[in-house]
This record gives C-alpha cells, sequence and structure tokens, in this order.
C-alpha cells in the first residue's frame, strides 16, 4: 500500500458525460500529480500540483482539468468524454517538486470505460 | 518530445535466472525511477537513482544510473515467480521547470516459468 488512495476504482460512462476522479497523497506528500495509461500511448503525465498550486503540464486536453483543494486531495475532471479518452488514471505524490527527492509514489488507479 | 527507449519490451525465462533491462534517453535526467505494474494496479517504486554512476540495491534488485545520465540499467537476480510483472523506467528531467515531470520508459514484460 502506497498510501495514496483514489476513487472510484471504475467508472463506466458514455461518451460526451463528465466525470471526476478523486486522489489523496500519502501523508505529508505537497505535490500530486495525474497520469494517464492507455495501451498504445503508456504512461503519460498529465498535470502537476505543489500545495494547491498548479505547477506543470504535459499533453493533458482541453476537455480535462485539475485542482488541488487546501487539505491537498486532488481532482480531475474529465469532460466531453470520447472513447478514446477510456485508460487507466493515476494518481501520483510525493515530498517535493524540486529538489533532489522526486520519489512519486503511485496510487491504484481509476480504469475510466466511456461506452 | 524527450523519449525513452526500453529494452527488451518482453522476457520469457526460468525461475533462478538473472534479468537485466535497461533504459536509454536522447537527452540527460537528473534522477531514475524504476517501477513494477502489476495488472490493474498502480505502478510500485523499486528503486531511485539521483548521481551519475550510482549504483543502488534493493534486496534482488540492482539498478545503475548511467555516468553520462542518458541510460540507466536493472538488473533482477535469481527471479521467482512472483517477479512477474511490467517494469518501467522513468527519468525526472534536469533543470527548466520539468522538476516533478516523469518521463517513462514502454515498460518490460517479464515473464518467470517456475
Amino acid at each position: 500500500d502506497s498510501g495514496v488512495t483514489q476513487t472510484p476504482k471504475h467508472l463506466i460512462t458514455a461518451t460526451g458525460q463528465r466525470v471526476t476522479l478523486r486522489c489523496s497523497p500519502r501523508s505529508g506528500d505537497l505535490s500530486v500529480y495525474w497520469y494517464q495509461q492507455s495501451l498504445d500511448q503508456g504512461l503519460q503525465f498529465l498535470i502537476q500540483y505543489y500545495n494547491g498550486e498548479e505547477r506543470a503540464k504535459g499533453n493533458i486536453l482541453e476537455r480535462f482539468s485539475a485542482q488541488q483543494f487546501p487539505d491537498l486531495h486532488s481532482e480531475l475532471n474529465l469532460s466531453s468524454l470520447e472513447l478514446g479518452d477510456s485508460a487507466l488514471y493515476f494518481c501520483a505524490s510525493s515530498v517535493a517538486f524540486r529538489g533532489g527527492n522526486n520519489e512519486q509514489f503511485f496510487g491504484p488507479g481509476t480504469r475510466l470505460t466511456v461506452l | 518530445g524527450q523519449q525513452l527507449n526500453q529494452s527488451p519490451q518482453s522476457m520469457f525465462i526460468q525461475e533462478g535466472e538473472d534479468v537485466s533491462m535497461n533504459c536509454t534517453s536522447s537527452s540527460i535526467f537528473n534522477t531514475w525511477l524504476w517501477y513494477k505494474q502489476d495488472p490493474g494496479e498502480g505502478p510500485v517504486l523499486l528503486i531511485a537513482l539521483y548521481k551519475a554512476g550510482e549504483l543502488t540495491s534493493n534486496g534482488r534488485l540492482t539498478a545503475q544510473f548511467g555516468i553520462t545520465r542518458k541510460d540507466s540499467f536493472l538488473n533482477i537476480s535469481a527471479s521467482i515467480p512472483s517477479d512477474v510483472g511490467i517494469y518501467f523506467c522513468a527519468g525526472d528531467n534536469a533543470g527548466g521547470t520539468s522538476y516533478g515531470k516523469l518521463t517513462f520508459g514502454q515498460g518490460t514484460i517479464l515473464t518467470v516459468h517456475p
């Protein structure tokens, strides 16, 4: 158990819908990262937050957004869903966003299926 | 963008054999990480490397941070059936505003025959 929790474990929805994925980082970690894992693209970085502020963006679609709340949990919002958005979505957390210690610990993931 | 080439893509070995896999990059990293992922689960951190030339062990696992900062390898000695899974290398970019973004290799699928 990494200490990172994600809900829900599975999500099945229809095209055009909007969903919210939730992540709670390890106790003491200030940075939260979101990754998407699909068969054809592998593990891809989406976005990072540090202590409530956005710090880095990867190949995140405009239909996707995220935020980190004062209690440090984070939510990833996916809207206008398409079939191609079906994937595993992982949250990871680490102590710091810059410096020597960037060991990221991953949650169990949310499997999103868009029908 | 930056790419990591991980090889081999898959390995089929007998229990007790040693395993070696590696990652190469087109540019330097300041951190290399190795993860293992079981089906339907999140990646689990195995080893973290922070200095060029660093050699680190974790039980039967040994990893090295290449001296050029553009490569890393992972060795597993005396494999056992529970070593089955997908192994990923990941790198953290050096400098700029890229801290925190991990770039992952494509993964090595390891199968161990008892």
